[in-house]
């Protein structure tokens, strides 16, 4: 079965640095991949997805992903991070292998961003 | 744009009552599902629907139940609600493909006393 690990539970950053969320998968075949993000009190809302080409992918609010095959990774990035972004952080990974297609995700990571 | 709406923001039920809670999307999308989310968990799957009257169960479907008896609405319903069960209900649509992603309502906070 396929899972996703995403290890950091909680992550602390200051306003203007730089922020990488990790996200492993466990998974036979190229799956599809989605970062997700949930503000306090609100639903989850997409960040980027990834299910074939470039491996680098662009999203909203200036995050991006890339997608490591020889790793199962598809870590997130964002090169400044900004008070706004403080929210929780989900990965998953969507099933190619045909049926109904479930996607399966991770914990989360919550982002605190100090001033 | 998108929509998935989920009748309530908030509720607080008792012990033993059956709960309806419901879920709208205006997309015609052929997927919905229901999620919990609990601190530390993460989301996890109550019931998945495939299209109109079919059903999947997800990881936790006990104590659940689900109907969609029009495309449009997805409904999740507590049978006897137990303490347990209070926690954050999440709804969300996809179109038939697999690759695409999921929308998600704003969720329902369900308290049960």
């Amino acid at each position: 079965a396929q899972s996703v690990t995403q290890p950091d539970i909680h992550i602390t950053v200051s306003e203007g640095a730089s922020l990488e969320l990790r996200c492993n998968y466990s998974y036979g075949a190229t799956p599809y991949l989605f970062w997700y993000v949930q503000s306090p009190g609100q639903g989850l809302q997409l960040l980027l997805k990834y299910f074939s080409g470039d491996t680098l992918v662009q999203g909203i609010k200036g995050f991006e992903a890339e997608f490591k095959r020889s790793q199962s990774s598809f870590n997130l990035r964002k090169p400044s991070v900004h008070w706004s972004d403080a929210a929780e952080y989900f990965c998953a990974v969507g099933d190619r292998s045909g049926g109904s297609y479930i996607p399966t995700f991770g914990r989360g990571t919550s982002l605190i961003v100090h001033p | 744009d998108v929509k998935v709406t989920q009748s309530s923001r908030y509720l607080v039920k008792r012990t033993g009552e059956k709960v309806f809670l419901e879920c709208v999307q205006d997309m015609d999308h052929e997927n919905m599902f229901w999620y919990r989310q609990d601190p530390g968990l993460g989301l996890r799957l109550i019931y998945f629907s495939y299209d109109v009257k079919m059903k999947e169960k997800g990881d936790i479907p006990e104590g659940y139940s689900v109907s969609r008896e029009k495309k449009e609405r997805f409904s999740l319903i507590l049978e006897s609600a137990s303490t347990n069960q209070t926690s954050m209900y999440l709804c969300a649509s996809r179109p038939l493909l697999p690759n695409q992603p999921q929308h998600f309502g704003d969720g329902t906070r369900l308290s049960i006393l």
